[in-house]
């Protein structure tokens, strides 16, 4: 079976901090993984990852994925409370159609 | 308008109604999805339309039937729901076929669904 595991579940920092998101994964037919934040109704995407090692930045958001090790890694450094939100790691596959399997998401507060 | 719409954004319905969600997408793309989002779950796939054919009914029960007349449009007809039911229905759209799989999907805001 698909699986998409992310960790932590909740995360709570202070404003300014560095953090880092896990995802782990357990697939058939992977194509790439992708990012999204979600903060009040639709994911916004954020990143797609294909290859390994290749560090995918934008602004403070950097995300790397490792095909070997089956997992992706989501860093925010010099968090704003606006970061606030669950993150959530989907692997996309192919059976038959394109499938996106998501994990459960984390979520991230921020504290002033 | 652009990106992906959806309507209505919030929906209570008894067991007994039949109702319909209504997705829109302006981005040109050939796949549109249905997911649904239940607290404390990971979002789950529930059906896949690739140029207009249903590609993935993801195990979903019959009292969900969806209805893509064409690439633009993709529809969730309800009937007789369980409170179960009761969850945000998110539809997504993408580049279809193989590429698909090398490109996001862009989502809707969801319809925030309460069956009582």
């Amino acid at each position: 079976e698909d699986k998409v595991v992310q960790s932590p579940l909740s995360l709570v920092v202070h404003e300014g901090d560095t953090v880092t998101l896990n995802c782990s994964y357990e697939v058939t037919n992977f194509r790439s993984l992708l990012w999204y934040k979600q903060e009040k109704k639709a994911p916004t995407f954020l990143f797609m990852l294909t290859s390994s090692g290749i560090e995918k930045k934008s602004g403070r958001l950097s995300s790397i994925l490792d095909k070997k090790e089956l997992f992706s890694i989501l860093n925010i450094t010099a968090t704003q409370t606006g970061d606030s939100a669950v993150y959530l790691c989907a692997v996309s596959i192919i059976q038959g159609a394109q499938k996106l399997v998501f994990g459960q998401g984390t979520r991230l507060t921020i504290n002033p | 308008e652009t990106g992906v719409t959806q309507t209505p954004r919030h929906l209570v319905m008894g067991m007994t109604n039949k109702k319909s969600l209504k997705c829109e997408q302006h981005l040109g793309h050939n796949a549109m999805y249905w997911y649904k989002q239940s607290a404390k779950k990971p979002l789950e796939l529930m059906f896949v339309y690739n140029f207009k054919e249903q590609t993935e009914n993801n195990s979903v029960p019959s009292r969900f039937s969806p209805e893509c007349p064409n690439s633009s449009h993709l529809f969730l007809h309800l009937h007789t729901l369980q409170p179960e039911d009761s969850a945000l229905y998110l539809c997504a759209s993408s580049q279809g076929g193989l590429a698909g799989a090398y490109n996001e999907q862009f989502f809707g805001p969801g319809t925030r669904l309460t069956v009582l």
